[in-house]
């Protein structure tokens, strides 16, 4: 059971706009910043989204975080085959005093 | 650009010691801290815990009295140790960096992952 909830699976054709949301609790996503990655099958997983709303180089403006509260969604818009993989939410938890992943959400474009 | 590999025996007997090293290339070590995350094949993530450049360590309370993780700054390198294993720790094991200065940051980079099988 992860720390933090995620939705085990999302969808989506080509061109939409899908989203997939974490939700979690006042001492961890509430009070810190929240983390995104994507992970395609084999690979190791990669940094989308880093404090809450930034992309690193190299990550396309496509692709979106945002958090309020308790919870956090990642946005993907004109969905591409290349985004088929598993995306893993993540932050600090203080009760835990370390940081922590939600259980992934596969998105499959249709 | 900075790389990150893993390496170590892909099998190890049951309640042996699993042992595995990350290689740093591409930058310096220092200054940093450093992490080890698990993924059992199928299943999602597990953060095993990290360590500052400075040997300071934080590990994830479910795996504390098992875990062990150290760095030699001079090989640009560091290791975990997880003792008592058992086929519950069959997992692909990662390293990566930590840039946040504070700890409690994003993994960037990560490296290609290895399998641990564990096994008689």
């Amino acid at each position: 059971q992860s720390v933090l909830t995620q939705p085990p699976s999302a969808s989506g054709t080509p061109g939409q706009r899908v989203t997939i949301s974490c939700s979690g609790s006042s001492s961890n996503i509430g009070s810190n910043y929240l983390y995104w990655y994507q992970q395609v099958p084999g690979t190791a997983p990669k940094l989308l989204i880093f404090q809450n709303n930034q992309r690193p180089s190299g990550v396309p403006d496509r692709i979106s975080g945002s958090k309020s509260g308790t919870s956090a969604s990642l946005a993907i818009s004109g969905l591409r085959s290349e985004d088929e993989a598993a995306y893993y939410c993540a932050t600090w938890d203080d009760s835990l005093n370390g940081p922590v992943f939600g259980g992934g959400t596969k998105l499959t474009v249709l | 650009q900075m790389q990150l590999q893993e390496s170590g025996p892909g099998l190890v007997k049951p309640s042996e010691t699993l042992s595995l090293t990350c290689t740093v290339s591409g930058g310096s070590i220092t200054s940093y801290y450093w992490s080890w995350v698990r993924q059992p094949p199928g299943k999602g993530l597990e953060w095993i815990g990290y360590i500052h450049s400075s040997g300071s360590t934080n590990y994830n309370p479910s795996l504390k009295s098992r875990v062990t993780i150290f760095v030699d700054t001079s090989k640009n390198q560091f290791s975990l140790n997880l003792s008592s294993v058992t086929a519950a720790d069959r997992a692909v094991y990662y390293c990566a960096r930590m840039p946040d200065t504070s700890g409690r940051g994003w993994f960037d980079p990560w490296g290609q992952g290895t399998l641990v099988t564990v096994s008689s």
